[in-house]
């Protein structure tokens, strides 16, 4: 079955430091692979996909994520967080052998940078 | 939220209330979703559509129901039926059904009086 884990609820960063959010998926074909982030009461926007080739993706704002084929991984990553970076992040995934092209979607991980 | 609109903002329904939400994409997409978000919880697909005069039941369809008249607008109708409606709707467009990237609207917040 295809499942996408976000394994923290939470991530808290000092504004500067570098911040991973994580992310790895399940899927019996080749997976095409989403970040989205949320403002409080948004819409989701869309931040970057992996779709082929370089596995080093880069983004949106300055963020960047890493398709990792043998730990089954995308982790969103930003060298230095600024506090506006905070807001909810939500990984996606979709099974290139799923004929109805769905999009499976991970529980959400808050991010929170502090001054 | 790109050129996809959602309205009301919020919505009140009363018990054994139907009540619509409205969408509207002017970006020529195809396909068109439906999405319910709850805390702690990843969207989850309550309908879609390929093409006008076309819909399909995603995994949370009972209680709801839309229709697909035209190209722009995808409306939802949260039905009586519908027992604990309380979340927020999320509406979203792709080029076509195929296409990789969705693009979401702003939201609805639907609450129960």
């Amino acid at each position: 079955a295809q499942s996408v884990a976000q394994p923290e609820d939470q991530v808290n960063v000092a504004e500067g430091n570098p911040l991973t959010v994580k992310c790895t998926y399940s899927v019996s074909g080749n997976p095409y692979l989403f970040w989205y982030v949320q403002y409080p009461n948004r819409g989701l926007q869309f931040l970057l996909k992996y779709i082929t080739g370089d596995n080093l993706v880069k983004g949106s704002y300055g963020f960047e994520a890493e398709f990792n084929k043998s730990q089954t991984s995308f982790h969103l990553k930003k060298p230095s967080a600024l506090v506006s970076d905070s807001a909810l992040y939500f990984c996606a995934v979709r099974d290139l052998r799923d004929s109805n092209y769905q999009l499976i979607w991970g529980a959400g991980t808050k991010l929170i940078i502090k001054p | 939220d790109g050129g996809i609109t959602q309205s009301p903002k919020y919505l009140f329904r009363k018990e054994g209330q139907n009540v619509t939400l409205s969408c509207e994409q002017n970006l020529n997409h195809d396909a068109m979703y439906w999405y319910r978000q709850d805390p702690g919880q990843g969207l989850r697909l309550i309908y879609y559509s390929q093409i006008v005069n076309d819909f399909q039941k995603g995994d949370i369809a009972e209680g709801y129901s839309v229709s697909r008249e035209k190209k722009e607008s995808f409306p939802l109708t949260v039905t009586s039926a519908q027992k604990n409606p309380t979340a927020f709707y999320l509406c979203a467009s792709s080029q076509t059904r195929a296409a990789e990237t969705q693009y979401f609207g702003p939201g609805t917040r639907l609450l129960v009086l």
